[in-house]
């Protein structure tokens, strides 16, 4: 019944390694975003994709890369992980043409030592 | 670029109280979303409320509602009768259209307690 799950939940790495987080959803939506919610608890938007398209992408290092497969799942994939990257990360989507209800996951804390 | 400012870092109101928080925000496009989201110490964001600035009606969810001042750029939610699972950070957000995605800008958030 999860509508945006992520995995996962928790995930403590050492630096300078890669890792990547899960995103699905079963909304049937068309778009699918990832946003960073730092320590200080401020949200900001890092990628959007549309229907496999990328849309939106923030000053992001290129160190991180979203990929979307199909437009159920978008991936973020992270490299040479630094301790500025510990974050609570979450998964959201939204139906194209809709009043842009976006719905987000359970978030991915990342912790980086 | 839109920013979203709520000045109201914390508050503390006790139970079955009225609450209002404030939200002001800085843009210069005619059409365009507003939203308050709530995130308890799950962690989980959960819809609030939303408002479609071509409306002028305030927008109403049970025991929320919005004051939405178009021309003061000003969007404060009122939390009637406060429970104790009103406990959470609330986050003020503003919303356009970017081709087929919608780009939501958050403010920093408020803090609000409701003590029995």
């Amino acid at each position: 019944d999860t509508a945006v799950s992520q995995t996962p939940k928790y995930l403590v790495t050492q630096m300078g390694n890669d890792k990547s987080i899960k995103c699905e959803q079963n909304l049937g939506h068309d778009t699918m975003y990832w946003y960073k919610q730092d320590s200080k608890k401020f949200l900001k938007i890092m990628f959007s994709y549309n229907n496999k398209e990328l849309i939106i992408n923030e000053t992001v290092p290129n160190r991180f890369s979203p990929k979307s497969p199909d437009k159920a799942h978008l991936n973020l994939h992270i490299n040479s992980l630094e301790l500025g990257d510990s974050a609570v990360y979450f998964c959201a989507s939204s139906r194209t043409g809709t009043l842009g209800t976006q719905y987000f996951g359970p978030g991915t804390r990342l912790l980086v030592l | 670029a839109q920013t979203v400012t709520q000045s109201q870092p914390e508050m503390s109101v006790q139970e079955a109280e009225t609450v209002t928080l404030s939200c002001t925000y800085d843009t210069s496009e005619s059409n365009y979303y507003l939203f308050w989201y709530k995130q308890p110490p799950s962690r989980q964001m959960i819809l609030v409320i939303r408002q479609e600035a071509y409306k002028q009606q305030n927008a109403t969810e049970n025991r929320f509602s919005v004051n939405f001042q178009k021309a003061a750029k000003s969007f404060s939610l009122k939390i009637s009768d406060s429970q104790l699972g009103d406990t959470a950070m609330y986050f003020c957000a503003f919303m356009k259209r970017i081709q087929g995605a919608q780009k939501l800008v958050f403010g920093q958030g408020t803090r609000l307690t409701i003590n029995p």
